[in-house]
């Protein structure tokens, strides 16, 4: 059973500029999470999908957004780059959102220079 | 609100020695709690999580955790460290819903001495 597939792994871009990023959930997995991990803030919640819909979203400013698509892949947008926006993206998915076995993926490394 | 506090950012043992990392929540609903670990340029593995069965959870490679109420803590141990478990550690809490989703602390380096 493949695992949580985050593409691309590494990413280099220009301030000002905006990135997507996307995750493919295990199969049958209808949830997803989006996490930002810098050596400053840890660990952080960005938002989570279920059935194509934002569930919360985490205290990130606009230029975060996201979606989810029919077969449960979803992408993350970032606008405007920063450089503090500089961090280890991780995805998460899991069956749906009452069940507690968030499986991540090796995330997407992105350097805004 | 939910809340995780570990103690120690960095935790030294040595090899075959007891691995003890702490961890504190806070959270105003019974939580439900995860280990993960990470190794360098990976993403996290789930260790274990307590989801309000057995207050003694298992989890993968020899580690366990408690959970306490009445301390608010969720320890993780393992009886013999190898050099293999030389990670960073992330506890995390979930108050439920899941709509707030994981709330990691700030992570434990586990060094291990050979």
């Amino acid at each position: 059973k493949a695992g949580v597939t985050q593409t691309p792994r590494y990413l280099i871009k220009t301030r000002g500029q905006q990135v997507t990023l996307s995750c493919s959930p295990i199969s049958g997995h209808r949830s997803v999470s989006w996490y930002q991990q810098t050596p400053g803030q840890g660990l952080q919640f960005l938002f989570e999908y279920f059935s194509e819909t934002q569930r919360n979203k985490g205290n990130f400013p606009g230029r975060f957004s996201g979606r989810q698509f029919s077969n449960s892949r979803s992408e993350m947008n970032v606008s405007t780059l920063e450089l503090g926006d500089s961090a280890l993206y991780l995805c998460a998915s899991r069956t749906d959102v009452s069940n507690y076995g968030y499986t991540f993926g090796s995330g997407t490394r992105l350097t805004v220079v | 609100a939910q809340s995780v506090t570990q103690l120690g950012s960095h935790v030294s043992v040595s090899e075959g020695a007891l691995v003890l990392l702490r961890c504190n929540y806070s959270s105003s609903v019974p939580p439900y709690l995860f280990w993960y670990v990470q190794y360098p340029n990976q993403g996290l593995q789930l260790l274990l999580k307590y989801t309000s069965a057995a207050t003694l959870v298992k989890g993968i490679n020899g580690f366990e955790a408690e959970f306490k109420k009445s301390e608010t803590s969720f320890h993780l141990t393992k009886p013999s460290a190898h050099m293999s478990d030389a990670a960073e550690y992330f506890c995390a809490v979930n108050s439920g819903g899941g709509a707030d989703g994981l709330t990691f602390g700030k992570g434990t380096h586990l060094i291990i001495q050979p």
